[in-house]
This record gives C-alpha cells, sequence and structure tokens, in this order.
C-alpha cells in the first residue's frame, strides 16, 4: 500500500544538536510539506516542496532546513538555531491535478523532545 | 487572507447521540474545504473535502458535511455518534488549483461518553 513513512516516532534532542526527521512517501506525488503541531496551535506549515530540487518556506521557517533531491523524500532539520522545538512534526504529500485537489496524506508523525 | 474558525476547543457527547462540530472560514473566492480526523499520537486522515457541486458532502466513517456560503459555514456531522470517534478534528481552508497553502483550524477534541 502507499503510504507515507515518518522516521523515527520519537526522537529526543540535546540542547545544542541539529537533529534530521526522515519522511518518505511511495504515492508519486509532486507536492510534500512538513507541519508543526503545538497543542492548541492546530497545525503551522514549515516548509513545503512542490518538485525535485525547490522548496519554499511555510509560516515558521526559522530554524529549520530541508532538501528535496529525490522526489520521494523530503527530510527535515531541526537546527540549535530553532529555540523551541519540542513539538509533534508531521509530513505530508499532496496531488493536485488542475484545480482537483486530492488533499494531504499524511504520516503517523515524529514527536521530537528537548532534553 | 484565509483564516479558519473552530469555535469549540473540546465537544462531550454521548455515544449514540448526533455530532456537529462547527467552522467558519475566511476566503475571498470559492474555496477548498477540508475535514481531517486525528487519532492520539498519530497523522490526520481525511474525512471529506468539498470544492463544487452539491454543498452537502459524504465522507468516509459515516461523516458529511454541509457549505453554506452565506454563513461561511462548513460544518461537520454525524447522526449517530461511536466511541471510536473521540479524536480531534480539524477543518481546512485552500485555494483552488495548485499546491498553494491550505490553512488549518485550530481542532476540536471531541469526547465520546458511554
Amino acid at each position: 500500500d502507499g503510504g507515507i513513512t515518518q522516521s523515527p516516532k520519537y526522537l529526543f534532542r540535546k540542547e545544542g544538536q541539529n537533529v534530521t526527521l526522515s519522511c518518505e512517501q511511495n504515492l508519486n506525488h509532486d507536492a510534500m510539506y512538513w507541519y508543526r503541531q503545538d497543542p492548541g496551535q492546530g497545525l503551522r506549515l514549515i516548509y513545503y516542496s512542490q518538485i525535485v530540487n525547490d522548496f519554499q518556506k511555510g509560516d515558521i521557517a526559522e530554524g529549520y532546513s530541508v532538501s528535496r533531491e529525490k522526489k520521494e523524500s523530503f527530510p527535515l532539520t531541526v537546527t540549535s538555531a530553532q529555540k523551541n522545538p519540542t513539538a509533534f512534526y508531521l509530513c505530508a504529500s499532496r496531488k493536485v491535478q488542475g484545480t482537483y485537489d486530492y488533499g494531504y496524506t499524511f504520516g503517523s508523525g515524529t514527536r521530537l523532545t528537548v532534553v | 487572507a484565509q483564516s479558519v474558525t473552530q469555535p469549540d476547543i473540546h465537544i462531550t457527547v454521548s455515544e449514540g447521540a448526533s455530532l456537529e462540530l462547527r467552522c467558519n472560514y475566511s476566503y475571498g473566492a470559492t474555496p477548498y474545504l477540508f475535514w481531517y480526523v486525528q487519532s492520539p499520537g498519530q497523522g490526520l486522515q481525511l474525512l471529506l473535502k468539498y470544492f463544487s457541486g452539491d454543498t452537502l458532502v459524504q465522507g468516509i466513517k459515516g461523516f458529511e458535511a454541509e457549505f453554506k456560503r452565506s454563513q461561511s459555514s462548513f460544518n461537520l456531522r454525524k447522526p449517530s455518534v461511536h466511541w471510536s470517534d473521540a479524536a480531534e478534528y480539524f477543518c481546512a481552508v485552500g485555494p483552488s488549483g495548485g499546491y498553494q497553502k491550505v490553512t488549518f483550524g485550530t481542532g476540536t477534541k471531541l469526547q465520546v461518553i458511554p
């Protein structure tokens, strides 16, 4: 079955450390997204990519970086510049054909905790 | 700018009772509207979406939603709630066409009591 795989499910980061969250999809979707979820704040967009080797900042990109070297993969690095990284991170892909939007497909998330 | 308001943070219903979750949006043109559901510690799953046509949309798991342009609303309903429906529900709005940004509401957490 096609889907999105996020790993690891739980991740612990020490102060001053960079960590990378993995996101892989086998849906052949062009667009991929990273969202951050905090209690009571809904989902906030970090970065998104519509095609390989191209990506755009979302609403809260500071302290994060991404790459899109392959269509299937969109890893997110949480850098030491992100001062409050403890959150639940969701990766998603999306298929659009013309004006028809199929909606997002989400992974099961990575919970990042600073220790 | 587009926005979504889910006025109810928490809702508690009895199993077998009907359910309505409210969603109000702000968008200048014809929007794409979505409802997603999230179980604890999991990702979001698409329940249904509306773009055009019939304003009453049927989704998975027995859910439906009605688009009311005059009220800028897209409320989610279910005639009879099951204990397994306990989850958090998110409404979202986006423009039609392309990969432009979709804006999510802050969610409504549903508790189902026996």
